[in-house]
C-alpha cells in the first residue's frame, strides 16, 4: 500500500539552529514528492516539490529538500530557522501514473516549535 | 484577492443536522478537491472534481455529497452529521487534468466543523 511516514511528530529547535524534517515513502515506483507547511489556523502552502532531475530542490522561505531513491526519503532542511517557521509540516506524495490526477497522500505531519 | 475561499470558517452544529460548506477558486483551475483533517492533523483526500465531473471518491460515507455547479465551485453537503465528522475540511484546486499532472494544489483556509 502507498504510504508516507514522518517519524517525528514534534520537533523543537532554537532560533538560528539548523533543521531537518524526515520523510519516507513506500511506493512501487518513484512518486512525485511535496512538502507543505500549515501555519496555525491556516491552509496549506507548498514549500517545494520534486518530480525529476536534480535530487536537491530549493523551495520558498529558504527551505530545501533532498530526494534519496535508495532510502525512499525526501527530507526537508533549513540551515537557520526563524521563529516564524513554527508550524506543521507535511510531506506528501502522488503516484507518477495516477491517470492524470494529482491525488496527494499525506504523512501525519511534524509540528515544529522554535525557541527564541 | 483570495485564490481559494471557503465558507463558513467555523461551523458548530448538533448531531443529525444537515450542513453545507462552500468552496470557490478564482485561479481558473480545472480540478478541485476536498480533504478532511482529523483531530490528529492527519489529512486525507475525500473527493476530486475535474470540470464538474467526479473523478476521485475515496470511500467516503454516502452522507457526504459533493456538488460542483461549475468548475470554479465545489460544495460539500453533509447529511445526518455524526460526532466523528468533526474535523477541519480543506478545499483545494489545481490545474491538473486527465493529461496534465504534477501541478501544485492550492488550499483554502479550511472550515472547522464541530458536531455536538
Amino acid at each position: 500500500a502507498q504510504s508516507v511516514t514522518q517519524p517525528d511528530i514534534h520537533i523543537t529547535v532554537s532560533e538560528g539552529a539548523s533543521l531537518e524534517l524526515r520523510c519516507n515513502y513506500s511506493y512501487g515506483a518513484t512518486p512525485y514528492l511535496f512538502w507543505y507547511v500549515q501555519s496555525p489556523g491556516q491552509g496549506l502552502q507548498l514549500l517545494l516539490k520534486y518530480f525529476s532531475g536534480d535530487t536537491l530542490v530549493q523551495g520558498i522561505k529558504g527551505f530545501e529538500a533532498e530526494f534519496k531513491r535508495s532510502q525512499s526519503s525526501f527530507n526537508l532542511r533549513k540551515p537557520s530557522v526563524h521563529w516564524s517557521d513554527a508550524a506543521e509540516y507535511f510531506c506528501a506524495v502522488t503516484p507518477m501514473f495516477s491517470g492524470g490526477y494529482n491525488k496527494l497522500i499525506f504523512g501525519a505531519g511534524t509540528r515544529l516549535a522554535v525557541h527564541p | 484577492d483570495t485564490a481559494v475561499s471557503q465558507t463558513p470558517k467555523y461551523l458548530v452544529t448538533q448531531m443529525g443536522n444537515d450542513k453545507s460548506i462552500k468552496c470557490e477558486q478564482n485561479l481558473g483551475h480545472d480540478t478541485m478537491y476536498w480533504y478532511k483533517q482529523d483531530s490528529k492533523k492527519f489529512l486525507k483526500i475525500m473527493f476530486s472534481y475535474n470540470n464538474k465531473e467526479l473523478i476521485i471518491n475515496e470511500t467516503v460515507p454516502n452522507r457526504f455529497s459533493p456538488k460542483s455547479p461549475d468548475k470554479a465551485h465545489l460544495n460539500l453537503h453533509i447529511n445526518s452529521l455524526e460526532l466523528g465528522d468533526s474535523a477541519v475540511y480543506f478545499c483545494a484546486s489545481s490545474q491538473d487534468g486527465q493529461y496534465r499532472v504534477t501541478n501544485e494544489q492550492f488550499f483554502g483556509p479550511g472550515t472547522r466543523l464541530t458536531v455536538l
